[in-house]
């Protein structure tokens, strides 16, 4: 089975800092990758899929990049609304997802 | 517009078997797939099953002895059953809908599943 790891687990920063989260795949995830954001006694809501391509109606502060197993998420100016739980998950055989990045604000 | 709703009972005791239900609306089961993913509180996400647009199951690995899913297509319903439920099953239990590419753009709200005597 694919593994996926997300770092770092708790992240702390001031609004407008420029926000990089990692995820890697223990193999190969060929761009089948999707970020989604929790907030606190939400359910998740997607973010990015296909590794970099921003779903419809999100800030265009948040990107993605990455290929192969290594894949960041960024948020270009962080704001208050943005504090949240980011998970990250792959859908390249079978279905997996990270074990998640609390963001807080310093 | 797309909806998901799932429902079913909130406590459930120890070794029995937990039943729930995903409603949806605004789109048809047989066009796309609906998946069923837990949360333990405080925890992460983990993906537990899903039912394809065809009628076809795939399941998680680490469940698939204990995990059944099934739907109606009449009633819009896909159905979850896990039996031999612990404490460690205790979990929000989210239906959320594949966007053919494998992503989840829609989600339910989530129920709270407690597994206690």
């Amino acid at each position: 089975d694919i593994q996926m790891t997300q770092s770092p687990s708790l992240l702390s920063a001031s609004v407008g800092d420029r926000v990089t989260l990692s995820c890697k795949a223990s193999q190969s995830i060929y761009n089948s990758l999707a970020w989604y954001q929790q907030k606190l006694g939400e359910a998740p809501k997607l973010l990015i899929y296909d590794a970099n391509s921003l779903q419809t109606g999100i800030p265009s502060r948040f990107s993605g990049s990455g290929s192969g197993t290594d894949y960041t998420l960024t948020i270009s100016s962080l704001q208050p609304e943005d504090v949240a739980t980011y998970f990250c998950q792959k859908y390249y055989s079978g279905w997996t997802f990270g074990g998640g990045t609390k963001l807080e604000l310093k | 517009q797309v909806q998901l709703k799932e429902s079913g009972p909130g406590l459930v005791q120890p070794s029995q078997t937990l039943s729930l239900t995903c409603t949806v609306s605004g789109f048809s089961l047989m066009d796309y797939s609906v998946h069923w993913v837990r949360q333990p509180p405080g925890k992460g996400l983990e993906w537990m099953g899903r039912m394809k647009y065809d009628g076809d199951t795939y399941y998680n690995s680490a469940l698939k002895s204990r995990l059944s899913i099934s739907r109606d297509t009449s009633k819009s319903q896909v159905f979850l059953k896990m039996n031999s439920l612990q404490t460690e099953d205790t979990a929000i239990y989210y239906c959320t809908r594949d966007n053919y590419g494998g992503w989840f753009a829609y989600w339910g709200q989530g129920t709270l599943v407690t597994v206690s005597s």
